[in-house]
């Protein structure tokens, strides 16, 4: 089964350009997640989708990052424009849908891309 | 909000038997998750726990207490692989079916040899 994947690995951009990072989830997976995750923390949501819908994006900085997910299956996450502080590994994760109270909601994680900006 | 305590950094030779622990001000929570992450690497899920007690995967155990509100990982027989970063997560309900993770800081292992 392939895994969630996650392009591109690497982005280096100056302050106040753009950038886009695409994630394609485990297929049948319904729920898809977004995550930044500066260096020595923990990753911390930005944007959760299920299907095409959003589910809960409270967390994301919609004055410079935006996120869709058409036709339910691949997303892109994008920030526009970039600040210094929006350096970290971004990543994406996938999940199944389960009936509540189910033992585990396991997410697969993808490899992340790792931004740098300048 | 939610907020997951842990140690930054935990030390240990190998074939020890390390615990990490996870500390949470959080209710109204489905279970208490460990993931493990080498650097450079995807965050990859170790285990769960819905009830409170132990768990046990293989050389890893973890434990949950709601009333303390506290729970740990457990490594036993420690590897030089294990060197990696370990994370305690909380799920949390969204509306509907939706379910969400709040992560820790992260504890860095380092295994020596």
């Amino acid at each position: 089964e392939a895994g969630v994947a996650q392009s591109p690995r690497y982005k280096i951009i100056e302050k106040r350009q753009s950038v886009a990072f695409w994630c394609n989830p485990i297929s049948g997976h319904a729920t898809l997640y977004w995550y930044q995750q500066i260096l020595g923390q923990g990753p911390k949501l930005l944007i959760q989708f299920q299907n095409n819908g959003v589910v809960d994006d409270s967390q994301l900085p919609k004055d410079r990052f935006s996120a869709e997910r058409l036709k339910g299956v691949d997303s892109t996450l994008k920030i526009q424009p970039a600040k210094l502080e929006d350096s970290a590994v971004y990543l994406c994760a996938s999940s199944l849908v389960l009936p509540s109270g189910s033992r585990a909601d396991t997410q697969y994680f993808g490899p992340g891309t790792r931004l740098t900006v300048l | 909000g939610q907020s997951l305590e842990q140690p930054s950094e935990v030390t240990a030779v190998e074939g020890a038997i390390v615990q990490i622990n996870c500390t949470y001000q959080t209710s109204g929570f489905y279970g208490l998750s460990w993931y493990q992450q080498h650097d450079g690497g995807a965050p990859t899920f170790l285990s769960y726990n819905a009830l409170d007690g132990l768990e046990e995967t293989g050389r890893f155990s973890s434990f949950l207490s709601r009333s303390d509100s506290y729970g740990y990982l457990l490594l036993q027989e420690l590897q030089m692989k294990d060197s990696a970063s370990y994370f305690c997560a909380v799920t949390l309900p969204l509306r509907g079916s939706a379910r969400q993770l709040t992560f820790g800081s992260g504890t860095q292992l380092t295994v020596l040899p």
